[in-house]
């Protein structure tokens, strides 16, 4: 079984600011991991994922996330912000066993990032 | 490529009720998954279909139930509604070159009065 923490569930920012939102979690198997953004009103977006390879992972928008092991993190970074940017942000970790797209993704509660102008 | 589409968008029923959704999936992807999205509890795994069969379940009473068709589109359907299902109710579609990337509809608003 997975758990995501995320400890920040708002999260304010200046405009044009960096800013760091937090995802931590548990697993007893080896997992991959998932940013999403999630608009009003709206869907799920996936930011971006890592599933290998290098730890530090970049996505749309200007999105990164950096995997570290050790600490089971997968924290995500933006190093100037917009307005546009105000949204809700999930982090997610599915496990590796999955076979083709299955098993089910585990989310954490999810940060709202809001952009002050 | 069209995306995961989701019918209705918005739904209004009384306790009691029954309702079902529909999901369409992207074309080509065998698996659909269903979510529910409540402030309280956040995203929760209802349960998911490959090929027609359940797959995988969540922690959910019976009242919820699914089921998915040969052409890939699923539906899920809530029986005997109470307040408490009030939510986003989200399906997500994976396959192909991208299997470990699951794709989101736009999600159907259930309010249950």
């Amino acid at each position: 079984a997975q758990s995501v923490t995320q400890l920040d569930s708002q999260v304010p920012v200046f405009e044009e600011a960096p800013v760091e939102l937090r995802c931590n979690y548990s697993s007893s198997v080896s997992v991959y991991l998932f940013w999403y953004v999630q608009y009003p009103n709206q869907g799920l977006q996936l930011l971006l994922k890592y599933l290998s390879g290098s730890t530090l992972v970049k996505g749309i928008n200007g999105f990164e996330a950096e995997f570290n092991k050790s600490q089971t993190s997968f924290h995500l970074r933006k190093p100037s912000v917009h307005i546009s940017d105000t949204a809700e942000y999930f982090c997610a970790v599915i496990s590796t066993l999955s076979n083709f797209g299955n098993e089910k993704l585990t989310f954490g509660t999810g940060t709202r990032l809001t952009i002050i102008p | 490529k069209a995306g995961v589409t989701q019918t209705p968008r918005y739904l209004i029923k009384t306790r009691g009720q029954q309702v079902t959704l529909s999901c369409s999936p992207i074309s080509g992807h065998r698996s659909v998954s269903w979510y529910q999205q409540t402030p309280g509890q956040g995203l929760q795994f209802l349960f998911e279909y490959f090929s027609e069969t359940q797959r995988n379940k969540g922690n959910f009473p019976g009242r919820f139930s699914g089921r998915q068709f040969s052409n890939s589109r699923s539906e899920m359907n809530v029986s005997t509604l109470e307040l408490g299902d009030s939510a986003l109710y989200l399906c997500a579609s994976s396959g192909g070159e991208t299997h470990n990337e699951q794709f989101f509809g736009p999600g159907t608003r259930l309010t249950v009065l």
